[in-house]
C-alpha cells in the first residue's frame, strides 16, 4: 500500500499567517493527490484535487503543488474559518490511503 | 452539483450485520463512482474501497474485504454497504462520496456520514 505521511499533525497560527502543510508519498503517485478539509461533525469536503487544481467554490488563499513526492498545501493568509482538520489522499493506486491529518487552530 | 444523503444511525450489538444507503440526486448517477470512507472517533479517514455504478465492479480494502460488501440499484440511484460480523472497533461515522475518473478520481461530494455503534 501507498503510505502518505502528513505534517505536521497539528499547527497554530494567527489570521492572515501563510501556512503549509505537506503530504509525502512513499512511493511514486504521479499528480494524484487530492487535499480535503474537515470541520467538527463535518463531512470532508474537497480543496485541490490533481496536486494543483482548486475545486469549484473553494477560495483562492488555498493552493497546492509538488515537488517530487512531497505535496504541499498552502493557506497564503489564515482566515479564522479555516479552522480545521485537513486530509490528503492519493488516487493512484488502491487503497486510496489519506495522511494522519492536520489540525490547524487559530492564534 | 449533485448531493448524497445516507440512511440513519444505526446501533448494533458485535458479530450482527449492518447495510447502509446512499441516495444520490442532482447529477447523472452513472457517471460516477461511489467510495465509501469511515472515520472511528477522533480518528482520522479509512478507505473502505468503492464500486462503479456503471458496471457494478467493486475493489476493497483488503482489511475489510471479507467482511465487505458494496451494491448499487441504478433504478434508485442508490449505493449501499453492508459490513458483517461487526466488532467493537468497526463503530464509526460512515461516508460515501461520489468520484470521476476523468477527475482523477477526486472525491467532490459526500454525504452527510452515518454512525454505526457496534456494542453488547
Amino acid at each position: 500500500d501507498i503510505q502518505m505521511t502528513q505534517s505536521p499533525s497539528s499547527l497554530s497560527a494567527s489570521v492572515g499567517d501563510r501556512v503549509t502543510i505537506t503530504c509525502r508519498a512513499n512511493q511514486y503517485i504521479s499528480t494524484y493527490l487530492s487535499w480535503f478539509q474537515q470541520k467538527p461533525g463535518k463531512a470532508p469536503n474537497l480543496l485541490i484535487y490533481a496536486t494543483s487544481t482548486l475545486h469549484s467554490g473553494v477560495p483562492s488563499r488555498f493552493s497546492g503543488s509538488k515537488s517530487g513526492t512531497d505535496f504541499t498545501l498552502t493557506i497564503s493568509s489564515l482566515q479564522p474559518e479555516d479552522s480545521a482538520t485537513y486530509y490528503c489522499q492519493q488516487s493512484y493506486r488502491t487503497p486510496r490511503t489519506f495522511g494522519q491529518g492536520t489540525k490547524v487552530e487559530i492564534k | 452539483q449533485g448531493q448524497l444523503v445516507q440512511s440513519g444511525d444505526e446501533v448494533k450489538k458485535p458479530g450482527a450485520s449492518v447495510k447502509l444507503s446512499c441516495q444520490a440526486s442532482g447529477y447523472s448517477f452513472t457517471h460516477y463512482g461511489i467510495t465509501w470512507v469511515r472515520q472511528a472517533p477522533g480518528q482520522g479517514l479509512e478507505w473502505m474501497g468503492w464500486i462503479s455504478t456503471y458496471n457494478g465492479q467493486t475493489d476493497y480494502s483488503r482489511r475489510l474485504q471479507d467482511r465487505v460488501t458494496m451494491t448499487t440499484d441504478t433504478s434508485t440511484r442508490t449505493a449501499y454497504m453492508e459490513l458483517r460480523s461487526l466488532r467493537a472497533d468497526d463503530t464509526a461515522i460512515f461516508y460515501c462520496a461520489r468520484y470521476r475518473s476523468t477527475d482523477y478520481d477526486a472525491l467532490d461530494v459526500w454525504g452527510q456520514g452515518t454512525m454505526v455503534t457496534v456494542s453488547s
